[in-house]
């Protein structure tokens, strides 16, 4: 699988929009980007998924760049609740390596101040 | 509520013992995932499992194994344990490969610490 860049640690503001990162200059045409997040003590649980345009799900946005280089997590108003490391993944339709395992990098921590 | 139950736990073992972690599936889940995540190496795949059988392997030590039972529950076996294999150990399940689109459902964890 194609690897992914996150920085590793953002801060936000109570009530604010949060905007999370993820460069993936490597991506190919098959490749679906998913974001998770892991909450304090819990699992990782899946936020949202997209391939070349834009998504919008419950809890978030996932804004994707037009070349597929980059994407941008988008928490519209960030809570306390939402202080959870964000992992940014690439998932392949293609190839005998694909069987839904989900590969985890380092992340990045989001840190959200009252 | 993910619909992954693991047991146990939390569980303290002293070096050099054998601990069987367990998994059950969401209902109708048959793809089973165990993860470890430890402080230092984050969130590593050990091992996949689909409708019993073994489907891919990740950074899985000799000293591990697994398997999937026919009602597709699951478990890892860690024996010979030493102090680095203290960590929490995550098992995740899909309705089938998954494969690019579909989505893992994770269970809260095993908190194994060796002594």
């Amino acid at each position: 699988d194609a690897k992914t860049t996150q920085p590793n640690s953002m801060e936000s503001n109570e009530e604010e929009p949060v905007h999370l990162p993820c460069n993936h200059s490597t991506i190919s045409g098959t490749d679906y980007i998913h974001w998770y997040r892991q909450l304090p003590s819990q699992g990782p649980e899946y936020v949202i998924h997209g391939l070349t345009s834009n998504v919008n799900n419950r809890m978030a946005s996932l804004a994707i760049a037009e070349d597929r280089k980059s994407s941008t997590l988008i928490l519209h108003r960030a809570t306390l609740r939402d202080a959870a490391v964000y992992y940014c993944i690439l998932r392949s339709l293609d190839g005998s390596s694909n069987t839904g395992k989900l590969i985890f990098g380092q992340g990045t921590t989001l840190q959200v101040k009252p | 509520d993910s619909g992954v139950t693991q047991t146990p736990k939390h569980l303290i073992t002293a070096t050099g013992q054998r601990v069987t972690l367990r998994c059950s599936p969401r209902s109708g889940d048959l793809s089973v995932y165990w993860y470890q995540q430890s402080l230092d190496q984050g969130l590593q795949f050990l091992i996949q499992y689909y409708n019993g059988e073994e489907r891919a392997k990740g950074n899985i030590l000799e000293r591990f194994s697994a398997q999937q039972f026919p009602d597709l529950h699951s478990e890892l076996n860690l024996s010979s344990l030493e102090l680095g294999d203290s960590a929490l150990y995550f098992c995740a399940s899909s309705v089938g490969l998954a494969v690019a689109t579909g989505e893992l459902f994770f269970g809260e964890g095993s908190r194994l610490t060796v002594l």
